[in-house]
């Protein structure tokens, strides 16, 4: 059974500062993982896809990297602002689960 | 435009009333899904449908049924609302390659729906 365990559940950092978030799963067949951010009482907004056969994303301050045998992937946020404060999710796509399964989020907190 | 919506935005019954939640994605996906996201936060598939078929049902009780009169719509009937049953509860859609067996792609939230059973 596919687990995805996100460390820590909560980070609050000074604006500008660069930071990592990290994502963990138990099982290393996936198609691929993505990364998500929710602000409160929001939907979820999509960040990064990354693919099973990759080893990063990059879009705009974030990027993503991926490690499938180690079952680690990590978001990388450049020069934060507090306009990036919001929990960050990760989910992996199971191979023949045909489904996301989701950590439980980092709660970010970007202080001016 | 909105890609994925949901209505309504808050749902308040009572104990063991009946309610359903509407769903529409005008992004042309041809999956579409139902999560709850519980008082912790954490967010669990619930269903999924391929071109109106269903695909996946979590081990959910029965008094939950979606149905999906198009590709473009999955709505949530609940019956018999039970306390527990009070979460935010989020359609999303995806473009996903050979269904039955094929990846998921990049999933698209809908803004929820914050039930409260009374």
């Amino acid at each position: 059974k596919q687990e995805v365990t996100q460390i820590p559940a909560a980070l609050s950092v000074p604006e500008g500062e660069n930071l990592v978030l990290n994502c963990s799963f138990t099982d290393s067949a996936i198609y691929n993982l993505q990364w998500f951010r929710q602000d409160p009482g929001k939907g979820l907004t999509s960040l990064l896809l990354i693919q099973s056969s990759q080893r990063e994303q990059t879009s705009g301050r974030l990027n993503a990297s991926l490690d499938k045998s180690s079952g680690r992937s990590t978001l990388y946020i450049a020069a934060s602002q507090p306009g990036d404060s919001a929990t960050y999710l990760c989910a992996v796509a199971h191979q023949g689960a045909q489904k996301l399964v989701f950590g439980q989020g980092t709660r970010l907190t970007i202080n001016p | 435009d909105t890609a994925v919506s949901q209505t309504p935005k808050y749902l308040v019954t009572q104990m063991g009333n009946d309610k359903s939640i509407k769903c529409e994605q005008n992004l042309g996906h041809d999956t579409m899904y139902w999560y709850k996201q519980d008082s912790k936060k954490f967010l669990k598939i619930m269903f999924s449908y391929n071109n109106k078929e269903l695909i996946i049902n979590e081990t959910v009780p029965n008094r939950f049924s979606p149905k999906s009169p198009d590709k473009a719509h999955l709505n949530l009937h609940i019956n018999s609302l039970e306390l527990g049953d009070s979460a935010v509860y989020f359609c999303a859609s995806s473009q996903d390659q050979g269904r039955p067996t094929g990846p998921i792609g990049t999933q698209y939230f809908g803004p929820g729906t914050r039930l409260t059973v009374l």
